[in-house]
Protein backbone atom coordinates (compact mmCIF):
# COMPACT_ATOMS: atom_id res chain seq x y z
CA UNK A 1 0.00 0.00 0.00
CA UNK A 2 1.13 3.48 -0.79
CA UNK A 3 1.43 6.04 2.23
CA UNK A 4 0.86 9.78 1.40
CA UNK A 5 2.49 12.43 3.41
CA UNK A 6 1.32 15.54 2.80
CA UNK A 7 2.70 18.83 4.62
CA UNK A 8 2.86 20.77 6.04
CA UNK A 9 -0.66 19.97 8.19
CA UNK A 10 -1.82 23.82 8.58
CA UNK A 11 -0.74 26.47 5.93
CA UNK A 12 -1.67 30.26 7.30
CA UNK A 13 -1.70 32.86 4.35
CA UNK A 14 -3.64 36.02 3.53
CA UNK A 15 -5.65 36.41 0.07
CA UNK A 16 -3.47 37.35 -2.83
CA UNK A 17 -0.36 34.86 -1.37
CA UNK A 18 1.10 31.72 -3.52
CA UNK A 19 0.19 28.70 -1.83
CA UNK A 20 2.67 25.66 -1.82
CA UNK A 21 1.17 22.03 -0.67
CA UNK A 22 3.23 19.06 -1.00
CA UNK A 23 2.33 15.30 -1.09
CA UNK A 24 5.10 12.63 -0.82
CA UNK A 25 4.42 8.77 -1.71
CA UNK A 26 5.84 6.11 0.23
CA UNK A 27 6.82 4.67 -2.89
CA UNK A 28 6.94 5.83 -6.68
CA UNK A 29 3.21 6.59 -8.29
CA UNK A 30 3.00 4.93 -11.51
CA UNK A 31 2.24 6.76 -14.50
CA UNK A 32 1.68 9.96 -11.91
CA UNK A 33 -1.32 9.18 -11.20
CA UNK A 34 -1.78 10.92 -8.51
CA UNK A 35 -5.34 13.66 -8.23
CA UNK A 36 -5.85 16.83 -5.55
CA UNK A 37 -9.71 17.55 -4.43
CA UNK A 38 -10.63 20.51 -2.39
CA UNK A 39 -12.94 19.99 0.63
CA UNK A 40 -14.84 22.69 2.17
CA UNK A 41 -16.58 22.57 5.61
CA UNK A 42 -20.06 20.37 5.34
CA UNK A 43 -19.35 20.00 1.69
CA UNK A 44 -18.26 17.12 -0.50
CA UNK A 45 -14.65 17.09 -2.09
CA UNK A 46 -14.21 18.11 -5.50
CA UNK A 47 -11.54 17.21 -7.79
CA UNK A 48 -8.78 19.70 -8.97
CA UNK A 49 -6.22 17.92 -10.54
CA UNK A 50 -5.67 14.82 -12.24
CA UNK A 51 -2.79 12.87 -13.84
CA UNK A 52 -0.59 15.21 -10.97
CA UNK A 53 -0.80 18.15 -13.41
CA UNK A 54 -4.04 18.54 -15.29
CA UNK A 55 -6.95 20.43 -13.79
CA UNK A 56 -9.78 19.31 -13.94
CA UNK A 57 -13.31 20.97 -15.75
CA UNK A 58 -14.16 24.40 -14.52
CA UNK A 59 -10.92 24.47 -11.95
CA UNK A 60 -9.24 28.33 -12.33
CA UNK A 61 -6.04 28.07 -14.11
CA UNK A 62 -4.54 29.71 -10.85
CA UNK A 63 -4.61 26.10 -9.52
CA UNK A 64 -1.83 23.73 -10.92
CA UNK A 65 -0.05 20.59 -9.65
CA UNK A 66 3.73 19.28 -10.50
CA UNK A 67 5.39 16.32 -9.60
CA UNK A 68 6.62 12.74 -10.37
CA UNK A 69 7.62 9.70 -8.74
CA UNK A 70 7.38 10.10 -4.96
CA UNK A 71 6.59 13.82 -4.53
CA UNK A 72 3.91 16.23 -5.64
CA UNK A 73 3.01 19.54 -5.38
CA UNK A 74 -0.43 21.64 -5.86
CA UNK A 75 0.31 25.37 -6.37
CA UNK A 76 -2.27 28.11 -6.08
CA UNK A 77 -0.86 31.22 -7.25
CA UNK A 78 -2.68 34.04 -5.77
CA UNK A 79 -5.06 33.03 -2.84
CA UNK A 80 -8.88 33.87 -2.80
CA UNK A 81 -11.24 34.31 0.18
CA UNK A 82 -12.59 31.22 -1.53
CA UNK A 83 -9.74 29.02 -1.91
CA UNK A 84 -9.41 28.63 1.98
CA UNK A 85 -10.42 25.00 2.84
CA UNK A 86 -8.38 21.06 3.35
CA UNK A 87 -6.98 20.26 0.69
CA UNK A 88 -5.89 16.06 -0.11
CA UNK A 89 -3.69 14.46 -2.38
CA UNK A 90 -4.96 10.64 -3.64
CA UNK A 91 -2.93 8.32 -5.52
CA UNK A 92 -4.40 5.83 -8.07
CA UNK A 93 -1.66 4.21 -9.71
CA UNK A 94 -1.91 0.68 -8.55
CA UNK A 95 -4.12 -2.41 -7.41
CA UNK A 96 -6.57 -0.97 -4.48
CA UNK A 97 -6.65 0.02 -2.00
CA UNK A 98 -6.37 3.66 -3.32
CA UNK A 99 -4.65 6.05 -0.63
CA UNK A 100 -5.13 9.82 0.20
CA UNK A 101 -3.00 12.14 2.41
CA UNK A 102 -4.13 13.08 5.60
CA UNK A 103 -4.86 16.49 4.35
CA UNK A 104 -3.22 20.28 4.53
CA UNK A 105 -5.94 22.69 6.05
CA UNK A 106 -5.15 26.37 4.50
CA UNK A 107 -6.45 29.00 6.69
CA UNK A 108 -6.11 32.90 6.31
CA UNK A 109 -3.89 34.45 8.18
CA UNK B 1 -25.74 17.94 -14.35
CA UNK B 2 -24.37 14.87 -12.75
CA UNK B 3 -25.79 14.04 -8.91
CA UNK B 4 -25.11 11.52 -6.46
CA UNK B 5 -27.53 11.57 -3.58
CA UNK B 6 -26.21 8.42 -0.87
CA UNK B 7 -29.58 7.31 1.25
CA UNK B 8 -29.98 4.82 4.40
CA UNK B 9 -27.38 6.18 6.94
CA UNK B 10 -28.73 6.32 10.55
CA UNK B 11 -27.76 4.92 14.10
CA UNK B 12 -27.29 0.98 14.45
CA UNK B 13 -25.91 -0.54 17.53
CA UNK B 14 -22.72 -2.45 17.49
CA UNK B 15 -22.38 -5.31 15.30
CA UNK B 16 -25.70 -4.49 13.39
CA UNK B 17 -26.55 -3.85 9.70
CA UNK B 18 -27.21 -1.25 7.47
CA UNK B 19 -27.46 -0.69 3.62
CA UNK B 20 -26.28 2.71 1.87
CA UNK B 21 -27.89 3.53 -1.28
CA UNK B 22 -26.48 6.13 -4.30
CA UNK B 23 -28.92 7.05 -6.41
CA UNK B 24 -26.90 8.72 -10.06
CA UNK B 25 -28.39 11.16 -12.81
CA UNK B 26 -26.88 12.96 -15.08
CA UNK B 27 -24.26 10.80 -16.65
CA UNK B 28 -24.14 7.32 -18.48
CA UNK B 29 -23.83 5.55 -15.31
CA UNK B 30 -22.49 1.78 -17.01
CA UNK B 31 -19.44 3.39 -17.90
CA UNK B 32 -18.00 4.24 -15.04
CA UNK B 33 -16.79 2.67 -12.21
CA UNK B 34 -18.19 3.35 -8.61
CA UNK B 35 -16.48 4.00 -5.09
CA UNK B 36 -17.79 4.62 -1.82
CA UNK B 37 -15.27 6.63 0.28
CA UNK B 38 -15.67 7.65 4.27
CA UNK B 39 -15.09 10.23 6.60
CA UNK B 40 -15.28 9.79 10.52
CA UNK B 41 -15.80 12.78 12.37
CA UNK B 42 -13.07 15.74 12.17
CA UNK B 43 -10.94 12.96 10.30
CA UNK B 44 -9.52 12.79 6.32
CA UNK B 45 -10.85 10.63 3.51
CA UNK B 46 -10.56 7.02 4.03
CA UNK B 47 -11.39 4.74 0.59
CA UNK B 48 -14.02 2.11 1.13
CA UNK B 49 -14.58 -0.48 -1.90
CA UNK B 50 -15.30 0.20 -5.82
CA UNK B 51 -17.25 -1.61 -8.12
CA UNK B 52 -15.99 -1.25 -11.97
CA UNK B 53 -19.39 -0.67 -14.97
CA UNK B 54 -19.67 -4.43 -15.29
CA UNK B 55 -19.67 -5.51 -11.80
CA UNK B 56 -16.45 -7.60 -12.25
CA UNK B 57 -13.87 -5.96 -10.78
CA UNK B 58 -14.48 -5.05 -7.05
CA UNK B 59 -12.07 -4.30 -4.43
CA UNK B 60 -12.25 -3.51 -0.32
CA UNK B 61 -10.29 -1.93 2.10
CA UNK B 62 -9.12 -4.15 4.02
CA UNK B 63 -10.47 -3.29 7.22
CA UNK B 64 -14.16 -3.46 5.40
CA UNK B 65 -13.14 -7.58 3.75
CA UNK B 66 -15.71 -9.38 4.50
CA UNK B 67 -17.91 -7.19 6.77
CA UNK B 68 -18.95 -4.77 3.44
CA UNK B 69 -20.23 -5.86 -0.14
CA UNK B 70 -20.65 -3.41 -2.68
CA UNK B 71 -22.90 -3.72 -5.30
CA UNK B 72 -24.57 -1.94 -8.33
CA UNK B 73 -28.18 -1.84 -10.40
CA UNK B 74 -27.13 -0.26 -13.64
CA UNK B 75 -31.02 -0.06 -15.13
CA UNK B 76 -31.87 1.18 -12.01
CA UNK B 77 -29.20 3.59 -11.79
CA UNK B 78 -28.07 2.48 -8.28
CA UNK B 79 -24.87 1.83 -6.19
CA UNK B 80 -25.26 0.25 -3.00
CA UNK B 81 -22.86 -0.97 0.57
CA UNK B 82 -24.16 -3.27 2.74
CA UNK B 83 -22.57 -3.01 6.09
CA UNK B 84 -22.65 -6.12 8.34
CA UNK B 85 -20.91 -5.97 11.90
CA UNK B 86 -20.37 -2.79 12.18
CA UNK B 87 -17.96 -1.36 14.76
CA UNK B 88 -18.34 1.86 16.60
CA UNK B 89 -14.94 2.78 14.40
CA UNK B 90 -17.05 2.72 11.21
CA UNK B 91 -19.03 6.05 12.89
CA UNK B 92 -18.38 8.39 9.78
CA UNK B 93 -20.05 9.85 6.88
CA UNK B 94 -20.45 7.69 3.41
CA UNK B 95 -19.72 9.21 0.28
CA UNK B 96 -20.39 8.02 -3.06
CA UNK B 97 -18.25 8.91 -5.80
CA UNK B 98 -17.69 8.42 -9.99
CA UNK B 99 -14.57 6.79 -10.81
CA UNK B 100 -12.69 7.60 -14.12
CA UNK B 101 -8.88 7.00 -15.61
CA UNK B 102 -8.76 3.74 -13.87
CA UNK B 103 -5.09 2.10 -13.23
CA UNK B 104 -5.77 -1.45 -12.61
CA UNK B 105 -9.03 -0.87 -10.42
CA UNK B 106 -8.27 2.21 -8.80
CA UNK B 107 -9.59 5.82 -10.08
CA UNK B 108 -9.75 9.26 -9.46
CA UNK B 109 -12.45 10.46 -8.34
CA UNK B 110 -14.66 12.96 -10.83
CA UNK B 111 -17.58 13.68 -8.53
CA UNK B 112 -19.17 13.00 -4.98
CA UNK B 113 -22.13 13.01 -3.52
CA UNK B 114 -23.09 14.95 -0.39
CA UNK B 115 -22.80 11.72 1.78
CA UNK B 116 -25.21 9.87 4.31
CA UNK B 117 -23.87 9.75 8.36
CA UNK B 118 -23.78 6.35 9.42
CA UNK B 119 -23.15 6.31 13.45
CA UNK B 120 -22.41 2.55 14.81
CA UNK B 121 -23.53 3.51 19.12
CA UNK B 122 -25.05 1.68 21.76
Amino acid sequence: EIVLTQSPGTLSLSPGERATLSCRASQSVNSNHLAWYQQKPGQAPRLLIYGASSRATDIPDRYSGSGSGTDFTLTISRLEPEDFAVYYCQQYGSSPPITFGQGTRLEIK
Amino acid sequence: DVQLVESGGGLVNPGGSLRLSCAASGFIFNTYSMNWVRQAPGKGLEWVASINSGSNYIFYADSMKGRFTISRDNAQKLVYLQMNSLRVEDTAVYHCARGWGCSGGSCYLLDWGQGTLVTVSS
